[in-house]
Order: structure tokens, then C-alpha cells, then sequence
């Protein structure tokens, strides 16, 4: 079974709106960490955001928030006000176990396009 | 610079042929994991290394082999090569139990080694 899963492998989002990329997870750990990688055109992964098991409060850095609703087991992100260098893809990641010393668990993604 | 280095960044092999793929961890990190993406798909987990020891197998092939050094730098072997080889191969490393630190950096991913296949 699919631990991590991204179910919008594109999307579309007109400059300056909001858009929510999905993530589902699947864990039976109780301590995890959820990511956000961008990746654009270059390849490089971009490290976005970072969600605890544990976090009482939902993540947000900058024009990124996370949209974490742990008994739905999802952990959505969204980016507010749109550039057109946000046009890449961004991928959904977990680590299970409390300590940062466990392999990410990566979706498929979702390519995102903005659109001037 | 993310602090993890990789080299080199772009490789053209021939079938059947044998390569090695560097990886510098950020400085402090004991962790390496290796991932393979190949065209429009999402990174899959080969191998991590941590201290010098084999800690997690994902989904490598057996003509691929890792190793990681002393100094913590890890090597990533790629023998017998396939068409299907051909991929963004990246490297990431990681600190122990440090949610402060994962909260500000996550796990830091090398620029990647693009290898084709030919």
C-alpha cells in the first residue's frame, strides 16, 4: 500500500490566487514528519515545510501553510498568492519514527503550472 | 549550496558499463540516503547510510551497491548498466532527533548526478 498519496498530478492556478496541492499519508506510527519538496524544471528538491505528528499548530513559512488534519490522515499544502516561479513539481513526503534518521517516504507529486 | 555535495553532476555511460556516484553529506549530518527518480516519477529510496553502516534498503538492485567512508562521504556503484538506469540519482543527508533543526532544513538533497544511459 501507497504510504503517501499525491492524487492531482496536475494543476493548474491563475497568478496572484491561492492553490491547495493534497497529500494523504498512511502510518500506524504515532511520531512521524511530514514534508513538502519543490521541485522545478532545474531538478534541484527544494526543502518547503515540515509538519510534526506531534505539532499542535499547522506549519507555515512564508506564502507556504500546511493544512494538517491528522485524523483524516492528510496534510495539504497550500501556497497563497501564486508566482509564476511557483510552476513546478512539489512532492508530498513522510518519515516515520520519532528520529530525523529514517528514509522519506516520497508521492508521485503534482505538477503545478501558474498562469500569468 | 545545500551543503551536500554531489559529483559529478552529469554522466553518459554505455550499456554494460560500471560508474560511481559521490555524495558529500552537509557537514555534521551521519546520515546518507540515496533516491532514484526516473522521468516524471517520484523519488524512490535505494539505500541510506549511517556512521559508515548499511541502516535501511529500499528498492535497489543488486548491481547496485553503496558504501559510506570515514570521513562520511558514501559512494553510490552502479554496475552492468540498462537503458532503463538512466535517472536523476540524488543524495540526501540528516540530523538524529532534531525536530528544531528538520523544522528549519527538512533533509537536505544534493543538486543530483543526471546519468543517461546510452
Amino acid at each position: 500500500a501507497q504510504k503517501i498519496t499525491q492524487t492531482q498530478p496536475g494543476m493548474f492556478v491563475q497568478e496572484k490566487e491561492a492553490v491547495t496541492l493534497d497529500c494523504t499519508y498512511d502510518t500506524s506510527d504515532p511520531s512521524y514528519g511530514l514534508f513538502w519538496y519543490k521541485q522545478p524544471s532545474s531538478g534541484e528538491m527544494i526543502f518547503l515545510i515540515y509538519q510534526g505528528s506531534y505539532d499542535q499548530q499547522n506549519a507555515t513559512e512564508g506564502r507556504y501553510s500546511l493544512n494538517f488534519q491528522k485524523a483524516r490522515k492528510s496534510a495539504n499544502l497550500v501556497i497563497s498568492a501564486s508566482q509564476l516561479g511557483d510552476s513546478a513539481m512539489y512532492f508530498c513526503a513522510m518519515r516515520e519514527t520519532p528520529s530525523g534518521n529514517t528514509p522519506l517516504v516520497f508521492g508521485k507529486g503534482t505538477r503545478l503550472s501558474v498562469i500569468a | 549550496d545545500s551543503g551536500v555535495t554531489q559529483t559529478p553532476k552529469h554522466l553518459i555511460t554505455a550499456t554494460g558499463q560500471r560508474v560511481t556516484l559521490r555524495c558529500s553529506p552537509r557537514s555534521g549530518d551521519l546520515s546518507v540516503y540515496w533516491y532514484q527518480q526516473s522521468l516524471d516519477q517520484g523519488l524512490q529510496f535505494l539505500i541510506q547510510y549511517y556512521n559508515g553502516e548499511e541502516r535501511a534498503k529500499g528498492n535497489i538492485l543488486e548491481r547496485f551497491s553503496a558504501q559510506q567512508f570515514p570521513d562520511l562521504h558514501s559512494e553510490l556503484n552502479l554496475s552492468s548498466l540498462e537503458l532503463g538506469d538512466s535517472a536523476l540519482y540524488f543524495c540526501a543527508s540528516s540530523v538524529v532527533a532534531d525536530g528544531a533543526f528538520e523544522r528549519q532544513y527538512g533533509y537536505t538533497f544534493g543538486s543530483g548526478t543526471r546519468l543517461t544511459v546510452v
